[in-house]
């Protein structure tokens, strides 16, 4: 079975421009969480999806966006960026919610904001 | 709100020798704990999740409940341990994760 896939690896863009990320699960799985990774701040939770819908969202701005195709696979968005948005941005996939359905990471997607 | 605590940033240690990460959590329902590894240039992987109970490369990790902890123990490391270790709890309803600030661990030959 393939592995949770981001797409792009990296991105280069510039303050006020935005940014789309997209995240493939692996087959069969419906929820779709994305974190961002940073040396100063860990891993912080971003939203999750299930089915097309938003479950559950972390403390970040509106600028951050999210969503989930019929397909299950995810895109995030970041519009007006800033420095701070300097970040790995990981995918994670699981089969439902559950102790028998932990999650699973993408390589992540690396955004760096000049 | 929930919490993780991974109070030692850096654990060197020598090939052979007993290593344990410490984990502490906060969380007023019954949470979920799982640890997870990075090694260098690869994807974070799942490690181990208390519910299993289970071994895996030579790690297990109990959960204490009295104490909330989820300590991970391994009785005698290897140089393939070195890697980034991240406890994370995940809350009963959904899939949100809370992680650690991590765990760099260094096995020295």
């Amino acid at each position: 079975k393939a592995g949770v896939t981001q797409t792009p690896r990296y991105l280069i863009k510039t303050r006020g421009q935005q940014v789309t990320l997209s995240c493939s699960p692996i087959s069969g799985h419906r929820s779709v969480s994305w974190y961002q990774q940073t040396p100063g701040q860990g891993l912080q939770f971003l939203f999750e999806y299930f089915s097309e819908t938003q479950r559950n969202k972390g403390n970040f701005p509106g600028r951050f966006s999210g969503r989930q195709f019929s397909n299950s696979r995810s895109e995030m968005n970041v519009s007006t960026l800033e420095l701070g948005d300097s970040a790995l941005y990981l995918c994670a996939s699981s089969l439902e919610q559950g102790p028998n359905s932990p999650l699973h990471f993408g390589n992540g997607t690396r955004l760096t904001v000049t | 709100a929930q919490r993780v605590t991974q109070p030692e940033k850096l654990l060197s240690v020598f090939k052979g020798a007993p290593v344990e990460l410490k984990c502490n959590y906060s969380y007023s329902g019954s949470p979920e704990l799982f640890w997870y590894v990075q090694y260098s240039r690869q994807r974070l992987q799942l490690l181990l999740r208390h519910i299993s109970r289970e071994s895996i490369k030579g790690f297990t990790a109990d959960l204490n409940k009295g104490e909330t902890s989820f300590h991970l123990k391994k009785p005698f490391a290897q140089e393939e341990d070195s890697a980034m270790y991240y406890c994370a709890l995940r809350e009963a309803a959904g899939n949100k994760l809370t992680f650690g600030g991590g765990t760099r661990v260094l096995v020295k030959p």
